[in-house]
């Protein structure tokens, strides 16, 4: 079964452009959420989404956006980029049920200069 | 506040030795309890799940759970140089959508 898949794995931007970030998730798993990772803060919950969902948000600004396809494919959007919005990109899928194990993806590494 | 909490490190264990990493939990009625382990520069791999109390061994790993402690360990047994990682403690919180991370333990191990 192949793994999660994130495009792309590079991305460098200017200050108030806006991104977009794109996730596979494995083959039959549901649910995908996103995460922030810097080296401060650690892997902070972006959200989850579910059958094209968002069922979970965690505390970043509005600036951080996301959505599911019916193919379970979701993508994140960033507007209006900050330079500490620079961070490894992560998303993780999983497939809902009583097992909550995630499956991550090699992540978006976004610079933003 | 849902958290977990780990020891940052980093944690130096000779090779060969048992390696042994531990995280608190905040949640008492969380059932699902995981360990990660990143490489700089990679993503967090899962490498153990635990769900109910005692331990869950996987080669070289084994997963303690303590729930009246709130208490999740990891043991790397025979630790190997290719061990040398950051490992995240993780939980589900009972009735939650999300998983919660520690910030990590970063793990030397030294030739």
């Amino acid at each position: 079964k192949a793994g999660v898949t994130q495009t792309p794995r590079y991305l460098i931007k200017t200050r108030g452009q806006q991104v977009t970030l794109s996730c596979s998730p494995i083959s039959g798993h549901r649910s995908v959420s996103w995460y922030q990772q810097t080296p401060g803060q650690g892997l902070q919950f972006l959200f989850e989404y579910f059958s094209e969902t968002q069922r979970n948000k965690g505390n970043f600004p509005g600036r951080f956006s996301g959505r599911q396809f019916s193919n379970s494919r979701s993508e994140m959007n960033v507007s209006t980029l900050e330079l500490g919005d620079s961070a490894l990109y992560l998303c993780a899928s999983h497939d809902p049920g009583q097992i909550y194990e995630q499956y991550f993806g090699p992540g978006t590494r976004l610079t933003v200069t | 506040q849902k958290e977990v909490e780990q020891n940052s490190g980093p944690l130096s264990v000779p090779e060969g030795a048992i390696a042994s990493l531990n995280c608190t939990y905040s949640d008492r009625g969380s059932q699902s309890f995981f360990w990660y382990r990143q490489y700089s520069g990679k993503s967090p791999e899962l490498i153990m799940s635990i769900y109910s109390n005692g331990d869950q061994e996987d080669g070289r790993f084994t997963a303690q759970l303590n729930k009246a402690s709130q208490y999740v360990s990891l043991l790397i047994r025979d630790s190997q140089p290719s061990d040398s990682a950051t490992y995240l403690c993780a939980f589900h919180p009972y009735r939650d959508d999300k998983i919660i991370f520690g910030k990590g333990t970063r793990l030397h191990i030294l030739p």
